[in-house]
């Protein structure tokens, strides 16, 4: 059964610091690792990783993956109150319909204070 | 706003109700999903269409039953449901079977 563990399960810093949330996961057949943000209710898509693309960037926001070590680490530079929230990943395996098999960590909460 | 729309935003339900919750996505999308999340339990998924037809069911309890319409419309009917049940219902849509999921902004549903 895959599997994805997130850590730490919540972290609490101070506006402008920077921060490293790690996920670790067991597939079968790994395809993509995905991570998401969740402020309130919707999860909103941030970076796809795979096999041919394993580092993403959008502005403060960086991502990658070690296929290695089965891990991906997501870092927040320079961080404002507005990336408080709750960040997800997902991993999914080659399969006849990948996101069926797509699993999802319990997330880790992010809080920044001002 | 999300191109992924739910209705209603919050639901209170007896154990003998019977009630829907409906998803529109206007992203154009081929695929569309129903996740449960609890709290401190990762998302589940519950069902996948794509292309109004049912992909998978994962052993979901039959007092769930969903319904695909057309590509643009996913409906969970819901009866007899349990207080476990109570939830974040989130409905999502991808393009394809491998392409990043879009989420609506859920239904938060408590059983009484």
């Amino acid at each position: 059964e895959d599997k994805v563990v997130q850590s730490p399960l919540s972290l609490v810093v101070h506006e402008g610091d920077t921060v490293t949330l790690n996920c670790s996961y067991e597939v079968t057949n790994f395809r993509s690792l995905l991570w998401y943000k969740q402020e309130k209710k919707a999860p909103t898509f941030l970076f796809m990783l795979t096999s041919s693309g394993i580092e993403k960037k959008s502005g403060r926001l960086s991502s990658i993956l070690d296929k290695k070590e089965l891990s991906s680490i997501l870092n927040i530079t320079a961080t404002q109150t507005g990336d408080s929230a709750i960040y997800l990943c997902a991993v999914a395996p080659i399969s006849n319909f990948g996101n069926e098999k797509l699993t999802f960590g319990t997330g880790t909460r992010l809080t920044i204070i001002p | 706003e999300t191109g992924v729309t739910q209705t209603p935003r919050h639901l209170v339900m007896g154990m003998t109700n019977k009630k829907s919750l409906k998803c529109e996505q206007h992203l154009g999308h081929n695929a569309m999903y129903w996740y449960k999340q609890s709290a401190k339990k990762p998302l589940e998924l519950m069902f996948v269409y794509s292309l109004e037809e049912r992909v998978e069911n994962n052993s979901v309890p039959s007092r769930f039953s969903p319904e695909c319409p057309n590509s643009s419309h996913l409906f969970l009917h819901l009866h007899t449901l349990q207080p476990e049940d109570s939830a974040l219902y989130l409905c999502a849509s991808s393009q394809d079977a491998y392409s990043p999921l879009h989420f609506g902004n859920g239904t938060r549903l408590t059983v009484t």
